[in-house]
């Protein structure tokens, strides 16, 4: 029984640029949320899907932006890269709202 | 913003101690969970409390939430190497009418467990 698993799990950007991260849940899970973690920082919640719509949002700007597949996969895009998108972007999926499982994570460095 | 807040933000202990880190919150929350993760990798689930839950064991780990003082401790018995890592609390927050909005992380406690 596959994990969460992300994609890629390395990446290097240029400031201005455009990413797209993926995300595949758990089996049998239908929700998927986006977390950003700077380093040495905890997670910070970026949004939820469900489906196929974002169903929550944190304090995040509209430069990042998301989607879900009817297969529950989900994507991460983040436009106009800056300096400080620079993370650790880590995907979760669940069944309703107990025991997220995560992946291993996207390293993302903007340069 | 970050809700919870663990202390210490780092911990090191020799290999056989007990080690234990608390988390504070601001909010009502519907459950704290305590997660693991190990040199900025993913992170692993380690366990989850209730709000109307007061402890709970999983193996060696042992959790206690008071609500009153909206406070968690993680208690890690017997620890090995193994366990070296950094440990978050997460709040889901109790939102009127429901829905759903993610989990609130604290910044962590790094822990070293020497051999």
């Amino acid at each position: 029984d596959a994990g969460v698993t992300q994609s890629p799990t390395h990446l290097i950007k240029t400031r201005g640029q455009q990413v797209t991260l993926r995300c595949s849940p758990k089996s049998g899970h239908d929700t998927v949320s986006w977390y950003q973690q700077a380093l040495g920082q905890g997670p910070q919640f970026i949004f939820q899907y469900y489906e196929e719509e974002e169903r929550q949002r944190g304090n995040f700007p509209d430069r990042f932006s998301g989607h879900q597949f009817p297969n529950y996969s989900s994507e991460l895009n983040v436009n106009a890269l800056l300096l400080g998108d620079s993370a650790l972007y880590l995907c979760a999926s669940s069944l309703a709202r107990d025991g997220y499982t995560f992946g291993s994570g996207t390293r993302l460095t903007v340069v | 913003s970050q809700q919870g807040e663990e202390d210490p933000q780092a911990l090191s202990i020799q290999e056989g101690e007990n080690a234990t880190m608390n988390c504070s919150y601001k909010t009502s929350i519907n459950n704290l969970q305590w997660y693991r993760q190990n040199s900025g990798r993913g992170l692993v689930h380690l366990i989850l409390i209730r709000s109307n839950e007061r402890e709970k064991h999983s193996g060696r780990l042992r959790v206690t939430l008071d609500t009153s003082k909206k406070s968690s401790s993680l208690l890690i018995t017997a620890s090995r190497a193994a366990d070296t890592a950094s440990y978050f609390c997460a709040t889901d927050q109790h939102l009127e009418g429901g829905g759903a909005d993610g989990l609130t992380f604290g910044k962590g406690t790094h822990l070293i467990i020497q051999p």
